[in-house]
Parts: structure tokens; sequence; C-alpha cells
């Protein structure tokens, strides 16, 4: 399993500023993952972020919106960019820990952004 | 989109019966994965079953996998109050994980 730990817990922030997400896990990981959870939605992937490498994003995202940092195996950033309400969501960090084929992901408790 | 089909979108049902969520899912999978979000916190990984196996157990949970329908589901038995929440299916497509749109769950006391 994975401890995985996101800062802040929760945030109020103007339109046009920028806010960094930091996920910590307590083990080496290859993957980590940044999800966006719109309220009352499910979770929609946003990128995919390797250490050494950059991010791989999935449709509907962009690295001036929301550039990501893999920095290390325990550590990842998350930046919503010039922010709009639009982009009042929880955004959730995840691992992926396991052997191939039976890959468990666990998350962190999200940070809950509200734009104002 | 990236996710996939869950349905009921919304469940509501008395205690100690059983609850039923169905998922589908658009391409190969690894695997799948069910989660549970009570309202407002975390996601919590209930249970993961192969894309070689078509059923597992855990407890109080039954979850079955068809690849050729491309197709899971879930069973809750004797349910509890305390089983309500929203449940999520999460497909392992090699390294990327989807998610389907989710069931409500209410089970009333």
């Amino acid at each position: 399993s994975a401890v995985i730990s996101q800062k802040p817990s929760r945030d109020i922030c103007q339109r046009g500023t920028s806010l960094t997400i930091q996920c910590q896990v307590d083990s080496q990981v290859t993957m980590m993952f940044w999800y966006r959870q719109q309220p009352g939605q499910s979770l929609t992937l946003i990128a995919t972020a390797n250490q050494g490498s950059e991010a791989t994003y999935e449709s509907g995202f962009v690295i001036d919106k929301f550039p990501i940092s893999r920095p290390n195996l325990t550590f990842s950033t998350l930046t919503v960019s010039n922010m709009s309400p639009e982009d009042s969501s929880i955004y959730l960090c995840s691992v992926e820990v396991g052997t191939s084929g039976s890959n468990e992901q666990f998350f962190g408790p999200g940070t809950r952004l509200t734009v104002l | 989109s990236q996710q996939g089909e869950e349905d009921p979108q919304a469940l509501s049902i008395q205690e100690g019966e059983n609850a039923t969520m169905n998922c589908s899912y658009k391409t190969s999978i690894n695997n799948l994965q069910w989660y549970r979000q009570n309202s407002g916190r975390g996601l919590v990984h209930l249970i993961l079953i192969r894309s070689n196996e078509r059923e597992k157990h855990s407890g109080r949970l039954r979850v079955t996998l068809d690849t050729s329908k491309k197709s899971s589901s879930l069973l809750i038995t004797a349910s509890r109050a305390a089983d309500t929440a929203s449940y999520f299916c999460a497909t392992d497509n090699f390294n990327k994980f989807y998610f389907g749109s989710g069931t409500k769950l209410n089970v009333k006391p």
C-alpha cells in the first residue's frame, strides 16, 4: 500500500491567480497521477507524471493550464494556472502500487479548490 | 470520453437488502477496480479483479467481470446504513486508470 498526503487540503482563490498543489508519497513510486473531480461528478484523469520525463496529459488538459513537476520518486506538484470558477473542483493525486496485472491505485485525500 | 458508464446512477435500498451496481467500459483492460467514496471524503479501494478473472469475493462484496461484454458488476450483500456512499469502477488501461460515472447508493436504516 501507499500513504499519500496532499497540501493544501483546501483553498479559496481569486480568479486569475494560480495554486500549486503538493503530493507526497511515503514510498518511491514510478508513476503518479493527477485527477480532477468536479462537484457531484466522477474522477477525470488530468495527466500522468513520471519522474525524469514530462507529464503526459489527457485530452482536454494542457501543460500551460496544469503544469506538473515530478522532481523525485516520492513527490509531485500540480499547478492550476490562471484560475476561473470552472476550475473549482477536488484535485487528487494517486499512485500505482503492485505487480503487473495487479496494480492497485491509492489516492491522496484531495485538495478542495474553490475559485471566486 | 474517458469515463465508462455505471448504472444505476442512484440506488436506494433498505438495510439488509442486496445492492448491485454495473459498470461498462470501452477498451481492453489490465484489471478493473472498485472504489467507494463517502460524501466529501477520499476514495477507498475495495477490490481488484484481473482481466483473466471472472469473479472475486471480499467479505460482503462480490465482483464479476465479463471481458467479452466489457462489463463488471459489484454486489454488496446484506447492506448496512454505513454502506451509503458513491461507488466507482476504474479500469486499468495499462498504466492509465479511468473512472466510471459512479453509482450513489443510499441504504436506509
